[in-house]
């Protein structure tokens, strides 16, 4: 069973750029969260994607946005970088018609804004 | 609004001691709760969760947590703590759409 496998691993932008980042899900897998870590604090909800449409969403500006492709991979975007978005991003699948609510992770992207 | 709390951002324990993890969660309904660990530049891998079958649950490597709706409570604890268990700890709860609430971790220290 292939586990959920982001990238890039890490990166480094300046502010004012746009950033795209990638995950693919577990295998079986039709939902994708993605969270927000900054340093030393918890993981912070960003939205989810269910079967391709967006099915949640945390308290982030419009400026971050997602996707959903029909494999159930999912990209991140986010445009307009500031100072504060430095932070793992974490993408997390999950199967919410058969598991009880768990998520598997993957290793995170760092993003640095410079 | 619902929210997860833990106790003590830093723990400290000696190799072989009790660890003990603490976890209160807001809620009317009980939820799903979690516990995850994290290593250092590494994603979050599960430890245990409580899904409203027995309230004694059993994890990974030795760790197990009581939910108490009492308490609204779903403490982490092991027996003898080991170096490896050198790591950050997540308490986290579902309410809804598979959306979790995490706490904002207890990183834990162990000493030889």
């Amino acid at each position: 069973e292939t586990g959920v496998t982001q990238s890039p691993t890490h990166l480094i932008k300046t502010r004012g750029q746009q950033v795209t980042l990638r995950c693919s899900s577990q295998s079986g897998h039709n939902t994708v969260s993605w969270y927000q870590q900054a340093l030393g604090q918890g993981p912070q909800f960003i939205f989810q994607y269910y079967r391709e449409e967006e099915n949640g969403r945390g308290n982030f500006p419009p400026r971050f946005s997602g996707l959903q492709f029909p494999n159930y991979s999912s990209e991140l975007n986010v445009n307009a970088l500031e100072l504060d978005d430095s932070a793992l991003y974490l993408c997390a699948s999950s199967f919410p018609d058969r598991d009880t609510g768990e998520l598997f992770f993957g290793e995170g992207s760092r993003l640095t804004v410079l | 609004a619902q929210s997860v709390t833990q106790l003590g951002s830093h723990v400290s324990v000696s190799e072989g001691a009790l660890v003990l993890l603490r976890c209160n969660y807001s809620s009317s309904v009980p939820p799903y709760l979690f516990w995850y660990v994290q290593y250092p530049n590494q994603g979050l891998q599960l430890l245990l969760k409580y899904t409203s079958a027995a309230t004694l649950v059993k994890g990974i490597n030795g760790f197990e947590a009581e939910f108490k709706k009492s308490e609204t409570s779903f403490h982490l604890t092991k027996p003898s703590a080991h170096m490896s268990d050198a790591a950050e700890y997540f308490c986290a709860v579902i309410f809804a759409t598979n959306k979790l609430i995490f706490g904002t971790g207890t990183l834990l220290a162990v000493q030889p």
